[in-house]
């Protein structure tokens, strides 16, 4: 079954605590991204990758790092969680030639308190 | 920078009452545009996607979107809603040539029995 997978699905920890949230999709995909999700303001994108090797900054990247050193998998890494990262987060995947249909995960509920 | 207004942030409608949302964007651009639905504790599914020809494009669940680009808005109708259509609805853009996606903030619909 073609999917997005997202470990873990919840997650509380304390500030200052590393950690990493993985992602890994099956359908070959090229094109990788991590969102946030906070009420009211909708999704904003934090990273994304357009290939192995290649990562660029989204709209809120301030406290996180990415890595795709596969092409399957696009983990996301909080160095140093704050509180004001509590939020809900989503993996998507899609083809390079047609990043807009972006295939999602199933999200990863992340309380730091 | 393009941005997405969903101005409706939370509606609620009888079952069989007919169902707009509404969906404006910022770009003066050629766009691509998309409406994607969350089911109550699931994912982001594609709902209906627009990239040119007609305007009036039909997704799924009996759901469809016209883009009036005189009015740079892709609103988002259904004739007949189910209790099963309850779900948050968010309309997102990406610019022509560009990977990114740009959410708006999403409109809550809740449907009563």
């Amino acid at each position: 079954e073609a999917q997005v997978t997202q470990n873990p699905r919840y997650l509380i920890t304390v500030t200052g605590k590393k950690l990493t949230v993985t992602c890994s999709q099956n359908m070959n995909h090229e094109y990788m991204s991590w969102y946030r999700q906070d009420p009211g303001l909708g999704l904003r994108q934090i990273y994304y990758s357009m290939n192995v090797e290649v990562t660029d900054k989204g709209d809120v990247p301030e406290g996180y790092k990415v890595s795709r050193k596969e092409k399957r998998n696009f983990p996301l890494i909080l160095e140093s969680p704050s509180p004001n990262q509590t939020s809900l987060y989503f993996c998507a995947s899609s083809l390079s030639d047609s990043p807009y249909e972006q295939y999602f995960g199933p999200g990863t509920r992340l309380t730091v308190t | 920078a393009q941005s997405v207004s969903q101005h409706n942030h939370h509606v609620i409608l009888s079952e069989a009452a007919s169902l707009e949302l509404g969906c404006n964007y910022s770009y003066g651009g050629t766009v691509n545009l998309f409406w994607y639905v969350q089911y109550p504790g699931q994912h982001l599914q594609l709902l209906l996607k627009y990239f040119s020809g007609d305007p009036l494009v039909k997704g799924i669940k009996g759901f469809e979107a016209e883009f009036i680009k005189s009015k740079f808005s892709f609103n988002l109708r259904k004739p007949s809603v189910q209790w099963s259509d309850t779900a948050e609805y968010f309309c997102a853009v990406t610019e022509f040539g560009n990977e990114k996606l740009t959410f708006g903030t999403g409109t809550r619909l809740t449907i009563i029995p």
